[in-house]
């Protein structure tokens, strides 16, 4: 049980183009899901939290309109990152927890993005 | 703002050896993870801590959270190759959305 998954897992676009990035619970019902970025040899930092049907919150100095974040069900949320740049080339992991007391956070694939 | 300090950031060691990966956190929290990360690949839970005096252990790593002095200890017990890989600590900020910050991570090598 608690299965998160990812698509795509692997994503190359070219410089000002926008990419769709699906975070899925496949076996329960999330209300709260964690989008997070990784660099390499870096530890996770949190981008953005989103609950179902309401704004998601974003971390200090993430850019809201750069990385728009849907949580449309409660079982899938997008992050889409808008005009992409190479400097945005990172290894996107999404996590969801179902929000209950004390729930832990089931974490995705992780998606890797590459923009040339 | 919460801090989350793991120590050390590498490490290396030999087959056989035991270890120890230190977790220090800043503030007061519910609970800790330690999760385990292969290259490439996602994070692969390994225990959540919810009490003082927690002790879990799976295989060869024991985890331990003593929340007065907010630390946390991953004990690797006679270490193989198989658990070369990076391990992170993170704390549960509190709040309604458990929020967690995670440690820099420790890139664990056991030689053979």
């Amino acid at each position: 049980g608690a299965v998160v998954s990812q698509h795509p897992s692997w994503v190359i676009c070219k410089s000002g183009t926008s990419v769709k990035i699906e975070c899925r619970s496949l076996d329960f019902q999330a209300t709260t899901m964690f989008w997070y970025r990784q660099f390499p040899k870096q530890s996770l930092m949190l981008m953005a939290t989103s609950n179902e049907g309401s704004k998601a919150t974003y971390e200090q100095g993430v850019e809201k309109d750069k990385f728009l974040i849907n949580h449309a069900s409660l079982t899938l949320s997008t992050l889409t990152v808008t005009s992409a740049h190479p400097e945005d080339s990172s290894f996107y992991i999404c996590s969801a927890s179902a929000g209950v007391p004390q729930e832990t956070q089931y974490f995705g694939p992780g998606t890797r993005l590459l923009v040339l | 703002e919460l801090k989350v300090e793991q120590n050390p950031l590498f490490l290396s060691m030999q087959e056989g050896k035991n270890y120890t990966i230190y977790c220090n956190y800043s503030t007061t929290s519910d609970r800790l993870y330690w999760y385990r990360q292969d290259p490439g690949k996602s994070l692969e839970s390994l225990f959540v801590l919810l009490s003082n005096g927690a002790v879990k252990q799976e295989g060869r790593l024991m985890a331990s959270l003593d929340t007065k002095a907010r630390l946390s200890t991953l004990h690797i017990t006679a270490a193989v190759h198989d658990l070369s890989a990076t391990y992170f600590c993170a704390v549960n900020s509190g709040g309604s959305n458990y929020k967690l910050t995670f440690g820099k991570g420790t890139l664990l090598t056991v030689n053979p």
